[in-house]
């Protein structure tokens, strides 16, 4: 069964503080896994993207990791900032599929 | 310029109701999908078309049609609307190659049947 699960559900940590996001999933033909973010009542917004060929991704203060061994990925997150705050989605797909997303961690990032 | 859209952004319509939702990509990908987010905000696939050819038909109720005239646009019919069609969904769009097969959403559309 193809399933993708991210711990911990939901987040708060004040503005400055390093953190990380957890996702894992249970199919070992991943393809592509793709990091999103998510603000209230909006649309996705694509983070990073790892191929499976791929360990890790970085832009920003955002470093994505990935370890098909383990079905783990990792998003870690720099420097937290207010404007940080917003649900993170993991999903991956195979080739040319359609994304199988986990249920997303919500962050709040106080100042 | 606006990757992916999607019109109307809010419906809201009684049950019972016939409605459609228009989605386009100006990406050039060859294929696009449809997906539901639901109350308890898990995004879930509904359909895939890959040059205007199905690939991916979820257990969705035959109620809701996907229409691809084109390969830049892939609209959503929905037959006798239910209470449990509220939703938000989202139209998204991918690439050939491997690299373009990072998926691009669109703003979503934000049903609501009452």
């Amino acid at each position: 069964k193809q399933e993708v699960t991210q711990i911990p559900a939901a987040l708060s940590v004040p503005e400055g503080e390093n953190l990380v996001l957890n996702c894992s999933f249970t199919d070992s033909a991943i393809y592509n896994l793709q990091w999103f973010r998510q603000d209230p009542g909006k649309g996705l917004t694509s983070l990073l993207l790892i191929q499976s060929s791929q360990r890790e991704q970085t832009s920003g203060r955002l470093n994505a990791s990935l370890d098909k061994s383990s079905g783990r990925s990792t998003l870690y997150i720099a420097a937290s900032q207010p404007g940080d705050s917003a649900t993170y989605l993991c999903a991956y797909n195979q080739a040319g599929t359609a994304l199988i997303f986990g249920k997303g961690t919500t962050l709040s990032v106080s100042s | 310029d606006t990757a992916v859209s999607q019109t109307p952004k809010y419906l809201v319509t009684q049950m019972g109701n016939d409605k459609s939702i228009k989605c386009e990509q100006n990406l050039g990908h060859d294929t696009m999908y449809w997906y539901k987010q639901d109350s308890k905000k898990f995004l879930k696939i509904m359909f895939s078309y890959n040059n205007k050819e199905l690939i991916i038909n979820e257990t969705v109720p035959n109620r809701f049609s996907p229409k691809s005239p084109d390969k830049a646009h892939l609209n959503l019919h929905i037959n006798s609307l239910e209470l449990g069609d509220s939703a938000v969904y989202f139209c998204a769009s991918s690439g050939r190659d491997r690299a373009s097969y990072e998926q691009y959403f669109g703003p979503g559309t934000r049903l609501t049947v009452t």
